[in-house]
């Protein structure tokens, strides 16, 4: 079983619209969550971190379920520049050593 | 302002040539990443170094090598031993629980 798993999409969704997807993760000592985004050909960057009460940055929200061992990112209202992928980054053991997920690409059309 | 600098942007390698791969990094970051991304792939990890002088292997660490003689740079070798070099290589620094801070990568292309 792969550490963090997430389905690839793709999520065509159009402008203004809704949009939510999960990641799962397999080591339940994991401590550290994190939402990256990362545009074609680029590197990522950090969009948020996640929190165990949840959080939310502007239009993005995270969620943290530890029994079911899940962080969730909805993001409302999409603009066509929220099309990206978005990878979901979960630490191990301990915080100096993460593990990626493949991705979920989001495509917002106009 | 503080980051990582990868360099070169490019890479082209000819088969059997070893190239090097710099990650500089001026955040005071004690430990440091090198990651592979293949076409439609998550990031896999190469090495890592979470003090100067020591390093550990990733999950593909066949092919590479590196060194860390200073807290600020990680270069990355790969040798002709990794028979398929093509990919996005980033390197990253870690500085707590704030996650990963990365460079812009460098695409490596053999030729």
């Amino acid at each position: 079983r792969k550490e963090v798993e997430q389905d690839p999409g793709p999520f065509n969704v159009p402008e203004g619209a809704t949009v939510a997807f999960n990641c799962t993760y397999s080591n339940s000592a994991s401590q550290s969550f994190f939402w990256y985004r990362q545009d074609c050909r680029k590197e990522p960057k950090l969009l948020m971190s996640v929190y165990s009460s949840g959080n939310e940055d502007g239009r993005f929200t995270a969620q943290l379920n530890r029994a079911s061992q899940y962080i969730s990112l909805l993001i409302r209202d999409s603009k066509l520049s929220d099309s990206a992928t978005y990878l979901c980054v979960v630490s191990g053991s301990n915080d100096y050593k993460l593990s990626f997920g493949a991705g979920t690409t989001v495509t917002v059309r106009a | 302002d503080g980051g990582i600098t990868q360099s070169p942007k490019y890479l082209f390698r000819k088969e059997g040539q070893n190239v090097t791969l710099s990650c500089e990094q001026n955040l005071n970051h004690d430990a440091m990443y090198w990651y592979r991304q293949d076409p439609g792939q998550g990031l896999r990890l190469i090495y890592y170094s979470q003090i100067v002088n020591d390093f550990q292997k990733g999950d593909i660490a066949e092919g590479y090598s590196v060194s860390r003689e200073k807290k600020e740079s990680f270069p990355l070798t790969v040798t002709s031993a990794q028979k398929n070099p093509t990919a996005f290589y980033l390197c990253a620094s870690i500085g707590g629980k704030r996650g990963y801070t990365f460079g812009s990568g460098t695409r490596l292309t053999v030729v």
